[in-house]
């Protein structure tokens, strides 16, 4: 069964590093997600690509994160340098081209931050 | 800003009884809400969902409820299983974003 690969499942970092993240969507999907979601919250939309296209970016605070989908295919979200706000659950999802309004947002596992 | 929130936070149910999420949502303009079910460690999975021009939608198990009129959506769980547990989200896809925003979540503690 295809699914959205995610990498490391775990990080943990001093604040003022830099971390990485890295997703694989599922083959042929389009758009892809990155999300934040924060112990004991929904999660948060960072930004949303269309193929190598950034669509939706208003959520990511463009001082620290940076997020790329060079090829259209594989993405990275990184982080510098961290704070300690920055712990959480960071989820990848993929779907067909523009099709989050029908539920076919695929989610991977996540990779969860941990910033001391 | 408009966001989906939740009622309540936890709810616990004993095996086999049916369970009742429920979600308010402040957008009018959404158009379609789904429900995603998140065991811990894991992303979010997709357990059903409805449009804006429908009040009910039955699954395996599963029913939601949509009352347009005081934007409440619910999820109904029948025959509660030790496997629901979990944390269950809402989420709303506003018309013309095509984005999903999220709720915060309803903790569901299954006990035997």
């Amino acid at each position: 069964e295809a699914e959205v690969a995610q990498s490391p499942r775990y990080k943990i970092t001093e604040k003022s590093q830099a971390v990485a993240f890295w997703c694989d969507p599922i083959s042929g999907h389009a758009t892809l997600y990155w999300y934040r979601q924060i112990l004991g919250q929904g999660p948060e939309l960072l930004v949303q690509f269309q193929d190598e296209s950034v669509v939706d970016d208003s959520q990511l605070p463009k001082d620290r994160f940076s997020a790329e989908r060079l090829k259209g295919v594989d993405s990275t979200l990184k982080i510098q340098p961290a704070e300690l706000g920055d712990s959480a659950m960071y989820l990848c999802a993929s779907s067909w081209r523009g099709r989050a309004g029908t539920g076919e947002l695929f989610f991977g596992e996540g990779s969860r931050l941990t910033v001391l | 800003g408009e966001s989906v929130g939740l009622h309540l936070p936890t709810l616990s149910v004993q095996e086999g009884d049916n369970s009742i999420i429920n979600c308010a949502y402040s957008n009018s303009a959404s158009d379609y809400f789904i429900w995603y079910k998140q065991e811990s460690g894991k992303g979010p999975q997709f357990i059903i969902d409805i449009r804006s021009n429908m009040d009910k939608r039955q699954g395996q198990r599963v029913t939601v409820l949509l009352n347009k009129t005081v934007k409440h959506l619910s999820l109904q769980i029948a025959a509660t299983q030790p496997g629901d547990s979990a944390v269950y989200f809402c989420a709303e896809n506003i018309s013309g974003y095509n984005k999903l925003i999220f709720g915060a979540g309803t903790r569901l503690a299954v006990h035997p």
